[in-house]
Order: structure tokens, then sequence, then C-alpha cells
């Protein structure tokens, strides 16, 4: 099946400061790819939709301003977590589903561990 | 909007018994249906989708799910478990033709006993 790389895997950042993560899929072109959060023994919950060219839409609750979303091409879409706070450690999950009109599955990133300190 | 619903946060299983994880849908039209597998730290991996085509679905590591529409049921079986499927299982639902986001069913983790 079609890949999907998501870096970094985890990483520990102080409060206050922004992090990147970058989801790639690395043998296909996504046009819409996907952002999820996920709570220790939790759920995936959809923060937001990336869409390559335009701008995200997320999901209610989530504050855009915190959470920037660029899908600036086919196979790149990145979230930045601004002005990060020990709130915001979680379990960071990308997808991306393949182009087509029909169904076409959904794969998975590997997921970032975030840490705020 | 649809939604899902999985019965049983946690499930445990001697090793070669079978397996049953319970998932209901709800769904204004005809849905599609999946079920993921997450191991700790990692991201989800397909097991088997519906997309109205056979009712009865055949997935990888030798998993199975039925769906029954009288039922709005999609549970997910393995006749025989082994301890590599002690694993977090997650049912999902996805409107066909939408923006294809997923909708996810809360988790079942899934022990193995020796």
């Amino acid at each position: 099946g079609a890949v999907v790389s998501q870096h970094p895997s985890r990483v520990i950042c102080k409060s206050g400061t922004s992090v990147k993560i970058e989801c790639r899929s690395l043998d296909f072109q996504a046009t819409t790819m996907f952002w999820y959060r996920q709570f220790p023994k939790q759920s995936l919950m959809l923060m937001a939709t990336s869409n390559e060219g335009s701008k995200a839409t997320y999901e209610q609750g989530v504050e855009k301003d915190k959470f920037l979303i660029n899908h600036a091409s086919l196979t790149l879409s990145t979230l930045t977590v601004t002005s990060a706070h020990p709130e915001d450690s979680s379990f960071y999950i990308c997808s991306a589903r393949e182009p087509g009109q029909g169904f076409t599955e959904a794969f998975f990133g590997q997921g970032t561990r975030l840490t705020v300190v | 909007a649809q939604s899902v619903t999985q019965l049983g946060s946690h499930v445990s299983v001697s090793e070669g018994a079978l397996v049953l994880l319970r998932c209901n849908y709800s769904s204004s039209v005809p849905p599609y249906l999946f079920w993921y597998v997450q191991y700790p730290n990692q991201g989800l991996q397909l097991l088997l989708k519906y997309t109205s085509a056979a009712t009865l679905v055949k997935g990888i590591n030798g998993f199975e799910a039925e769906f029954k529409k009288s039922e709005t049921s999609f549970h997910l079986t393995k006749p025989s478990a082994h301890m590599s499927d002690a694993a977090e299982y997650f049912c999902a639902v996805s409107l066909p033709g939408s923006a294809r986001q997923l909708t996810f069913g809360s988790g079942t983790q899934l022990t193995v006993l020796p």
C-alpha cells in the first residue's frame, strides 16, 4: 500500500515555543490530508482537513491560530503548534487518501508524540 | 452525521480463543466501514473495509467482519487469537462521496492472555 511518512516521531519542546510536524505522501499525490489528535487511551479526534493550495477546514473547537496547517504541495502538509503549552501535549496523526472519485483508502502516518514541558 | 459505537473498551481473550470486537454504526446513508489496528506509539493500519460490495469482508492477519444492515453492525472477528493481536482496535465510518473524513469509534483494547 501507499506510504505516509510523518516527522518527527517524538518531540519535546519548551512551553511557549512552536513545533512543526510534517506529513508526506511518499508514492502518491494527496490533494487532501487530515490531521488528528489522540489523547492517551482515547480515540482519534479530527482536527482539520488540509486541502492542497487552499485554507484548511478546521473542526469545531480547534483553534486555527494555534494549530496552523499548510498544504503547499500535493505531497506535503505541515501542522505547526504555535506557542505550545503543556495541555497541547498529545499524539498527533496525519492521514492522506489517494485521489479518485470513488472510494480510496486512507493511509496514516506513524504519529508524532508531542510533549510540552 | 455518521457515528460508530464500540462496545467494550477492553476485551481479554486467551490465546487461541475467538476474538469478537463489536461495532455499531449510525448513518443516514449506506456508509463505508473500516477496522483499523494501532500498536503503541504508532499510526493506524487498515485491517479491512466494507465499501458496499460483499457483506462479509476478509482482511489481513486472519480478521474478518460482517456488515449487517438490519443490526447496523460491523463486528470484527478472528477465529483464533495470537499474542501479536494485542493492540488497540478502532472501528471507523465514512460517507461515500463526502470529504472522505473518517469518524472513529472510541477504540477497544484487546489483550491476549497466554
